[in-house]
């Protein structure tokens, strides 16, 4: 079982649709959940992060965090047709010596048609 | 955050050469770390460089195919030597300016070998 899972899609919603963006993992020492976008032929950019259970909003983007679960989302509203990229979620866990250890998703391809 | 600026944006290169890929910071940083990206895959971490010592190399990576230099706080290098067509990928540079591994990464160099 690899330590993060997450559905590469591709997922195609209609614009002002609701997208939900998931992933699982399995390593109880993970600390921090990030969620970062990569439009085409760009690096990914961070675009939320949360440290314990529960709901972050910001804007159309919410993301959760059930640790209990070993589940993350995020939740897109009123989507976009500039919201199409890849999300890529993303965790770590303290390795030590005041630095952590960054695990990735690989990413679900998100398009929203006009 | 940081802004990263990372060249070449892409290139198309003969199998059994080499190619430099240069990460510039716009301000100092301890650590710098270098990803793959290949497709249908999470990112994966090649190495992380630490401005006057060695490179730290991931299982599977080894200095003698990804030498990395690391001159100063605010720059590094990455070379890929005796290309083949499996090294045909996107490389990422990224620093941590967060303190939870919330990484900014740079654009990415798209390399094709043929």
């Amino acid at each position: 079982q690899k330590e993060v899972e997450q559905d590469p899609g591709p997922l195609s919603v209609p614009e002002g649709a609701i997208v939900s963006l998931n992933c699982t993992y399995s390593n109880s020492a993970f600390q921090y959940f990030m969620w970062y976008r990569q439009y085409s032929r760009k690096g990914p950019e961070l675009l939320m992060y949360t440290y314990s259970s529960g709901n972050k909003e910001d804007g159309r983007f919410t993301a959760q965090v059930d640790k209990s679960s070993k589940y993350i989302s995020l939740f897109i509203r009123d989507s976009q047709p500039s919201d199409s990229a890849t999300y890529l979620c993303a965790m770590s866990a303290y390795s030590g010596a005041g630095s952590y250890q960054l695990t990735f998703g690989k990413g679900t391809k998100l398009s929203v048609i006009p | 955050s940081a802004v990263i600026s990372q060249k070449p944006s892409r290139d198309i290169c003969q199998r059994g050469t080499s190619l430099t890929i240069q990460c510039q910071v716009d301000s100092q940083v301890t650590m710098m770390f270098w990803y793959r990206q290949q497709p249908g895959q999470s990112l994966t971490l090649i190495a992380t460089a630490n401005q006057g010592s060695e490179a730290t190399y991931e299982s599977g990576f080894v200095i003698d195919k990804f030498p990395i230099s690391r001159p100063n706080l605010t720059f590094s290098t990455l070379t890929v030597s005796n290309m083949s067509p499996e090294d045909s990928s996107i490389y990422l540079c990224s620093v941590d300016d967060t303190g939870y591994a919330g990484y900014t990464f740079g654009s990415g160099t798209r390399l094709t070998v043929v």
